[in-house]
């Protein structure tokens, strides 16, 4: 099955610096790859995918790089605010309907 | 509702009850999916169903967990004679197509004492 690895498991950042995740996955088939964002007893929610067809997807201050020959990708939050602080999971399939997460990296934003 | 919903919110059970777990997806999505969520860790996937069909049931540590979705919208998964390795958060989700957004509800938090 899938395994996705993701690093840092913390991240902490000043205000405004930008912030990176990065994520690596072990089966070539894999073609779509979310991110999650969760906030404390909150539930997590989509910010930002991408599919294996583009190797960089942008939206506001959130970017995201695919590399499928490394099969690894990256989230980057750039001008980070207090509340970009939560957990960022990553996620990797195939494109059947089963996700594999990464552990997560808790983001600390300090203002 | 707007979102999933799930109930109960959160739940203590003692070593060796029965616990029964409830998920309300979003109104016509089709797929539904059971995820549990060890402290500090990732959603690891439990089980799929396509409306009432239980596709994939493969992520169920062990018999002692059963989910169903009898008609194809609400769905209840049971955990029998529960021991302290099944505290967890446990995260329902559903989306309108198997290979579309998921969307998840705020979990239930179950703690076995």
């Amino acid at each position: 099955g899938e395994n996705v690895e993701q690093h840092p498991s913390t991240l902490s950042v000043q205000e405004g610096d930008s912030a990176v995740i990065k994520c690596t996955y072990s089966d070539s088939a894999s073609n779509y790859f979310p991110w999650y964002k969760q906030e404390l007893g909150k539930r997590p929610q989509l910010i930002i995918d991408i599919r294996s067809n583009v190797g960089e997807k942008k939206d506001q201050r959130i970017a995201v790089t695919l590399n499928k020959t490394a099969k690894h990708f990256s989230l980057h939050i750039t001008e980070t605010q207090p509340e970009d602080s939560a957990v960022y999971f990553c996620a990797a399939s195939s494109g059947d309907y089963k996700l594999s997460f990464g552990a997560g990296t808790t983001v600390t934003v300090r203002a | 509702g707007a979102g999933v919903s799930q109930s109960p919110r959160y739940k203590v059970a003692k070593r060796g009850q029965d616990v029964a777990l409830r998920c309300d997806p979003i109104s016509g999505h089709v797929s539904l999916f059971w995820y549990q969520q060890a402290l500090g860790q990732g959603p690891e996937f439990l089980t799929y169903f396509q409306n009432e069909a239980q596709l994939d049931k493969s992520g169920l540590p062990s018999d002692r967990f059963f989910a169903e979705r009898p008609e194809g919208s609400v769905s209840t998964l049971k955990i029998q004679r529960t021991q302290q390795e099944d505290s967890a958060v446990y995260l329902c989700a559903s989306s309108l197509v198997h290979t579309g957004e998921l969307f998840f509800g705020e979990g239930s938090r179950l703690t076995v004492l």
